[in-house]
């Protein structure tokens, strides 16, 4: 069975440092990753996604996020966070498109805060 | 990234009433998806839909929820009997052949 993992429930960094957010994942075939950013209330937006080609990948607001197959990571870093990046963060693993899976579609991790200090 | 459309973006129901939540994908997709949020907590996968049927459903997905697409368009979630512990936020998702997972803004239902 598919399993995501985000093993910091809270993270607390100062405005200007960098950040990285940890997430391992659990796939029998060939993962297709996500990073998902959710504000209180609001639905999901996604940072970035990956499946092949250049294991660094690049998202929106400055994100970027490192596939290592033989980790089974996919982790999330940012050189410098802002204080508008306070949310939660969700990875999710699920199947390539085409690749024959799908029916049970992504699996999310248990999200972790980012909570930003001036 | 191609836009999955849900209504409404907030429901308030009484226990006990049926309510309905509908999304629209856009088309060319092989997969659909529901998915719940209870609040402070991950998102979670009730069922996916494949050619008209239900391909998987999770423990959650029991006999008060159904998923249908009335229209040839539409997907709908209904809940049949809802209970204070169905207040989430519910996504629907699309997984296309070459653009990927597509999220709709989601529901917030809140059960009184």
């Amino acid at each position: 069975a598919q399993s995501v993992t985000q093993p910091d429930i809270h993270i607390t960094v100062s405005e200007g440092a960098s950040l990285e957010l940890r997430c391992n994942y659990s796939y029998g075939a060939t993962p297709y990753l996500f990073w998902y950013v959710q504000s209180p209330g609001q639905g999901l937006q996604l940072l970035l996604k990956y499946f092949s080609g250049d294991t660094l990948v690049q998202g929106i607001k400055g994100f970027e996020a490192e596939f290592k197959r033989s980790q089974s990571s996919f982790n999330l870093r940012k050189p410098s966070v802002h204080w508008s990046d306070a949310a939660e963060y969700f990875c999710a693993v699920g199947a390539v498109p085409g690749g024959g899976g799908g029916a049970d579609g992504l699996t999310f991790g248990k999200g972790t805060h980012l909570i930003i200090q001036p | 990234e191609p836009e999955v459309t849900q209504t409404p973006s907030h429901q308030v129901t009484q226990m006990g009433q049926e309510v309905i939540l509908r999304c629209v994908p856009i088309s060319n997709h092989l997969y659909f998806y529901w998915y719940r949020q209870i609040l402070g907590q991950k998102v979670e996968f009730l069922v996916s839909f494949y050619n008209n049927e239900i391909s998987e459903k999770s423990e959650i997905f029991d006999d008060q929820f159904s998923v249908e697409r009335p229209d040839g368009s539409n997907f709908t979630l209904k809940i049949r009997s809802t209970k204070l512990e169905d207040s989430a936020m519910y996504f629907c998702a699309r997984l296309g052949q070459g653009d990927g997972y597509t999220f709709g803004s989601g529901t917030r239902l809140t059960v009184v």
